[in-house]
C-alpha cells in the first residue's frame, strides 16, 4: 500500500513564524501535492511538483513556498504565518502522466492553527 | 464558473439504502478523469472510484458506482446498501487532458449522514 506520511497531525505556531510542513512517501511517485481545506470551499492546491527540484504554483500559492530536493519529499513552507493560513494541510502523491487514471494518495493531514 | 459543482452541502440517508451523490463538472478537454473520495471524520482522503472520459461503462467498485452522463457533464456517485460507517464528506474530483502533474480540481463535497 502507498503510504503518504506528514510529519504532524496537529500544529499550533504564532503569526509571524516560519513553519515547515514535512511531507514523505514511499512509492516513488514522481508527482507531489499540497493543498489545504477549509469549510465549504473543498480542498484547494497550493503547490505540485512533478520531478526532484521541480514546483509549479497552484490556484492559491500566495504565503507559500516548497521544497522538494529529494524523490520521496515535499515540504511546504509558511514564510511568515498568517492567522488567514489556520487550515487543514494535505499532501498527496500520484504516478505520473498526463492521462493517468491512476488516483492521488493522501497523507492523513495536518491541522495547522496560528495564533 | 466553478469546474467541480456538488450542490448537496448535507445529505441524509437510511441504512440499507441507496443514495447518490451529485457531482456536475465543466471541461472543454476531450480527455479528462473523474474521482470520488472519502473523508471520515478522521480526516484522511480514501479514493472510492475513477471514471475516464473514454470509458464507455459506468465504473463499479462494490458498492459504489458512478453514473457517469457525458452530454450532462455529470458523474454520480450512488452508494446502495448504506452502512453507519459511510457517514462521511465525500469529494468528487476532476483531471482535465491538458496540463501535466495529473493535477486534480476538487468540488466542495457533500457531507453524508447514515441513519438508523
Amino acid at each position: 500500500d502507498v503510504k503518504v506520511t506528514q510529519s504532524s497531525r496537529y500544529l499550533v505556531k504564532r503569526t509571524g513564524e516560519k513553519v515547515f510542513l514535512e511531507c514523505v512517501q514511499d512509492m516513488d511517485h514522481e508527482n507531489m501535492f499540497w493543498y489545504r481545506q477549509d469549510p465549504g470551499l473543498g480542498l484547494r492546491l497550493i503547490y505540485f511538483s512533478y520531478d526532484v527540484k521541480m514546483k509549479e504554483k497552484g490556484d492559491i500559492p500566495e504565503g507559500y513556498s516548497v521544497s522538494r530536493e529529494k524523490k520521496e519529499r515535499f515540504s511546504l513552507i509558511l514564510e511568515s504565518a498568517s492567522t488567514n493560513q489556520t487550515s487543514m494541510y494535505l499532501c498527496a502523491s500520484s504516478s505520473p502522466g498526463h492521462y493517468s487514471n491512476q488516483p492521488q494518495h493522501f497523507g492523513d493531514g495536518t491541522r495547522l492553527s496560528i495564533l | 464558473a466553478q469546474k467541480i459543482t456538488q450542490t448537496q452541502p448535507g445529505m441524509f440517508v437510511q441504512e440499507k439504502e441507496a443514495v447518490t451523490l451529485d457531482c456536475t463538472y465543466d471541461t472543454s478537454d476531450q480527455s479528462y478523469g473523474l474521482f470520488w473520495y472519502k473523508q471520515p471524520s478522521s480526516g484522511e482522503m480514501i479514493f472510492l472510484i475513477y471514471q475516464g472520459s473514454y470509458d464507455e461503462q459506468n465504473a463499479t467498485e462494490g458498492r459504489y458506482s458512478l453514473n457517469f452522463q457525458k452530454a450532462r457533464k455529470s458523474a454520480n456517485l450512488v452508494i446502495s446498501a448504506s452502512q453507519l460507517g459511510d457517514s462521511a464528506m465525500y469529494f468528487c474530483a476532476m483531471r482535465e487532458g491538458t496540463g501535466g502533474g495529473n493535477k486534480l480540481t476538487f468540488g466542495t463535497g457533500t457531507q453524508l449522514k447514515v441513519e438508523l
